[in-house]
């Protein structure tokens, strides 16, 4: 089955503008992460929230999980033009993180 | 910051070599993970390791693949005999408990 599938495929805004990048998955979780790969480079791990966590806050990130839709969504604000990249979310499964499709944002300046 | 290192950065080799694919994950880290990406496919899962042995690995890791931890420090991707569609990012993961797994920069395989 697939596990962690994010919405949109693309998103383009303006520097300053906030980012909502969204993930849905199939199977219960322990915890869902986000991470973030610039362009032919390594993945970047941004947060983690764990299934019993509603919230979580790092920085300009907030992450929402809602178990009952098996839904998250990442939200960046205050965009940066550095913020450009691929957002991926990855689900636990056993030994081994199950990685979504990701999000391409861009931030134009 | 500890991080992840992998070498080499790029690798290119003809079909049916050998190769080896090198990590120094996080010193106090446990679990070690490979992954690969395939140009503009999704990350997928390969192998887990813990305590020297494989713990799960993926349909993608057959025979032709292995893994070592061959001293405290390194931990290998051996691809006996590459194939074209072999081809792809490969990633290193390590983490200290089975939950956040910090990434090397990747390898990327060129099969020619």
């Amino acid at each position: 089955s697939q596990q962690g599938e994010e919405d949109p495929q693309a998103l383009s805004i303006q520097e300053g503008e906030n980012a909502t990048m969204n993930c849905s998955y199939k199977t219960s979780i322990n915890n869902l992460q986000w991470y973030r790969q610039n362009s032919g480079r390594g993945l970047v791990h941004l947060i983690l929230i764990r299934s019993n966590e509603r919230e979580k806050h790092s920085g300009r990130l907030r992450v929402t999980l809602d178990t009952s839709k098996k839904s998250s969504s990442l939200l960046i604000t205050a965009s940066r033009a550095a913020d450009t990249a691929s957002y991926f979310c990855a689900t636990d499964k056993g030994n081994k993180l199950v990685f979504g499709a990701g999000t391409i944002l861009r931030v134009k300046s | 910051e500890p991080e992840v290192t992998q070498t080499p950065s790029h690798q290119v080799t003809q079909m049916g070599q050998e190769v080896i694919l090198r990590c120094v994950p996080i010193s106090n880290h446990l679990y070690f993970y490979w992954y690969r990406q395939i140009l503009g496919q999704k990350v997928e899962f390969l192998v887990s390791f813990y305590n020297n042995e494989i713990s799960e690995k993926s349909e993608i890791f057959d025979d032709q693949f292995s893994v070592e931890r061959p001293d405290g420090s390194n931990f290998t991707l051996k691809i006996r005999s590459t194939k074209l569609e072999d081809s792809a990012m490969y990633f290193c993961a390590s983490s200290i408990q089975a939950r956040e797994q910090y990434f090397g920069p990747g390898t990327r395989l060129t099969v020619t």
